[in-house]
């Protein structure tokens, strides 16, 4: 079966920096694309970003270009998400998700508070 | 950007009704590329409907979707207790693949 499970949230100031872990198992971790998926209590989630297989292709939210970096490790079956200059609307639970599009597999969360 | 706008923002019924939730977006869905997930309390998203019209696997044959362009619909043909949850719809065409606010389905 497969599962994600984050690590990694953390109480951080406003302007500092939280890096998001997420191990991965049961599936072929290297075939997939990985995303992370954030949600505010009470709202809708919202897309951050996605990491392609290979690790090559990144995509990020708009808010989220030039302080957000994914990565991956493939041997170990690893994604992160490095986050800098966070902001107090950045609290949210934040997702690990198998996938790029549609999204099959998502982890239990790990909650970044900004305050 | 595309923005999808889920109607209506609550649905109470009863276990046994037929549900229809709605999600309109503010341009075409390129592909039909629209999912929904469905939320309960507590836990994380959970994929029920890909391409529009596609169950994910495990997904019940009471639910299905419908729709093109820019209206899509998740329908849930006979409520059961296990049903009564927050419905999301999902655009995922071009980046960003943005999620609308979502429709609760709550007991009457």
């Amino acid at each position: 079966e497969a599962q994600l499970v984050e690590s990694g949230g953390d109480l951080v100031q406003p302007g500092g920096s939280v890096r998001l872990s997420c191990a991965a198992s049961g599936f072929t971790f290297s075939d997939y694309w990985m995303s992370w998926v954030r949600q505010t209590s009470g709202k809708g989630p919202e897309w951050v970003a996605t990491i392609s297989q290979d690790g090559t292709d990144k995509y990020y939210v708009d808010s989220g270009k030039g302080r957000f970096t994914i990565s991956r490790d493939n041997v170990n079956k690893l994604v992160y998400l490095q986050m800098i200059s966070l902001r107090v609307e950045e609290t949210a639970v934040y997702y690990c998700v198998k996938g790029a599009r549609t999204m099959d597999v998502w982890g239990k969360g790990t909650t970044v508070t900004v305050s | 950007d595309i923005v999808l706008t889920q109607s209506p923002g609550t649905l109470t019924l009863s276990p046994g009704e037929r549900a229809t939730l709605s999600c309109r977006a503010s341009q075409s869905v390129s592909g039909n590329y629209l999912a929904w997930y469905q939320q309960k309390s507590g836990q994380a998203p959970r994929l029920l409907i890909y391409g529009a019209t596609n169950r994910a696997t495990g997904t019940a044959d009471r639910f299905s979707g419908s729709g093109s362009g820019t209206d899509f619909t998740l329908t849930i043909s006979r409520l059961e207790p296990e049903d009564f949850a927050v419905y999301y719809c999902q655009h995922y065409g071009n980046s960003p693949w943005t999620f609308g606010q979502g429709t609760k389905v709550e007991v009457k």
